[in-house]
């Protein structure tokens, strides 16, 4: 499988702590993203990382890439109860010329007030 | 506003019979994909198109039929021969190219009974 794979598979944790999730994968990739999923939504992208990238910030997200490894962690800082949610990595294949990506089973995220 | 949007919400389907979903988004985006997402499981893809009035089976096809005749419109019919339709589908789309982000809809929950 050409999946990526996120650990843990939950995480429970108190507002104000940080969060880190991480995601392995098998192929040589293009690009690597992490998307959100709140209960019986849709899926909303939130950041992409390149191979050649290493680490990324936006807001209080940060992911690194170590393409050596083949892993990407997605941290959370300062979390909110607003952040419960399942996150998902998704990997793009080098070499392809199609869009598609491939998706892990998720990392679903508590985090109690 | 743009997105994409999917319809119904909520879908129950007798034995027997065919369904289709509803798949617009307004985005200009050329690639659009069907995803069955089942709990505790990750995105599987069913089909994808890169271009209008072409599409490609994805990694669980069987079972499953899409049209593309306009940019705009994905619809996907889950067909009798599905054995096992009941699960929540997302529709995406996304610009041209290896890797770029998807935009999803809000996702069809199908029901059989």
């Amino acid at each position: 499988s050409q999946q990526g794979e996120e650990d843990p598979q939950a995480l429970s944790i108190q507002e104000g702590e940080n969060a880190t999730m991480n995601c392995s994968y098998k192929t040589s990739i293009n690009n690597l993203q992490w998307y959100r999923q709140n209960s019986g939504r849709g899926l909303v992208h939130l950041i992409l990382i390149r191979s050649n990238e290493r680490e990324k910030h936006s807001g209080r997200l940060r992911v690194t890439l170590d393409t050596s490894k083949k892993s990407s962690s997605l941290l959370i800082t300062a979390s909110r109860a607003a952040d419960t949610a399942s996150y998902f990595c998704a990997t793009a294949d080098r070499g392809s010329t199609l869009g598609r990506l491939y998706f892990g089973r998720g990392t679903q995220l508590t985090v109690w007030p | 506003d743009g997105g994409i949007t999917q319809s119904p919400k909520y879908l129950f389907r007798k034995e027997g019979q065919n369904v289709t979903l509803s798949c617009e988004q307004n985005l200009n985006h050329d690639a659009m994909y069907w995803y069955r997402q089942d709990p505790g499981q990750g995105l599987r893809l069913i089909y994808y198109s890169q271009i209008v009035n072409d599409f490609q089976k994805g990694d669980i096809a069987e079972g499953y039929s899409v049209s593309r005749e306009k940019k705009e419109s994905f619809p996907l019919t889950v067909t009798s021969a599905q054995k096992n339709p009941t699960a929540f589908y997302l529709c995406a789309s996304s610009p041209t190219g290896v890797g770029t982000e998807a935009f999803f809809g809000q996702g069809t929950r199908l029901t059989v009974v």
